[in-house]
């Protein structure tokens, strides 16, 4: 079975801090993304990467930053958190090439002050 | 633009009904995804349709796709409490793997 983890279940942060959301997946997958998931709004991307270093700006990514060093990891920065980032934020991964699905993570919800 | 829009957002439903979520999308696509969302858990794929016509059931749920209508739906027969989680369905824009996601239907089941 795929397994993609989160680094965190909750986290409450404040204003300004600077935030570090991690996703690790365990099954060589290319593609791995971040989402946001808020009320009434679906699923947003906000950055996806194709390959080791590689990334690409999804649907919001303005107050985000992304890191990829190795294949089964994916971070996701707040630079400075503001109380608008507040938010469920899941990460995913998929083969290059796999038209199955998306393998989602537990998610972190975060709660910013 | 590629919009995805389900219908609708809000269902309440008693056990044993049959009922239908419909997703429209905007643009050409013939790949159609639906996941399920239980409270406070991730999405777990339920469904992927990859043709026009394609149809894939699982237990009591059925998910079609008509790409020339750029409409698929979940059709839920003789609903139990258990189906009680918003629906998702996502759409993929030009091969490229992003996908556009529905708002999501919040499905309650009364037993």
């Amino acid at each position: 079975d795929v397994k993609v983890t989160q680094s965190s279940r909750y986290l409450v942060k404040r204003t300004g801090e600077k935030v570090f959301l991690e996703c690790v997946q365990d099954m060589d997958h290319e593609n791995m993304f971040w989402y946001r998931q808020d009320p009434g709004l679906g699923l947003r991307l906000i950055y996806f990467s194709y390959d080791v270093k590689m990334k690409e700006k999804g649907d919001i990514p303005e107050g985000y930053s992304v890191s990829r060093e190795k294949k089964e990891r994916f971070s996701l920065i707040l630079e400075s958190a503001s109380t608008n980032q507040t938010s469920m934020y899941l990460c995913a991964s998929t083969l290059w090439g796999d038209q199955e699905t998306q393998y989602f993570g537990p998610g972190t919800r975060l709660l910013v002050l | 633009e590629l919009k995805v829009e389900q219908n609708p957002l809000f269902l309440s439903m008693q056990e044993g009904k049959n009922y239908t979520i419909y997703c429209n999308y905007s643009t050409t696509s013939d790949r159609l995804y639906w996941y399920r969302q239980d409270p406070g858990k991730s999405l777990e794929s339920l469904f992927v349709l990859l043709s026009n016509g394609a149809v894939k059931q699982e237990g009591r749920l059925m998910a079609s796709l008509d790409t020339k209508a750029r409409l698929s739906t979940l059709h839920i027969t003789a609903a139990v409490h258990d189906l009680s989680a918003t629906y998702f369905c996502a759409v993929d824009e030009d091969s490229n793997y992003q996908l556009i996601w529905g708002a999501g239907t919040k499905l309650i089941i009364k037993p």
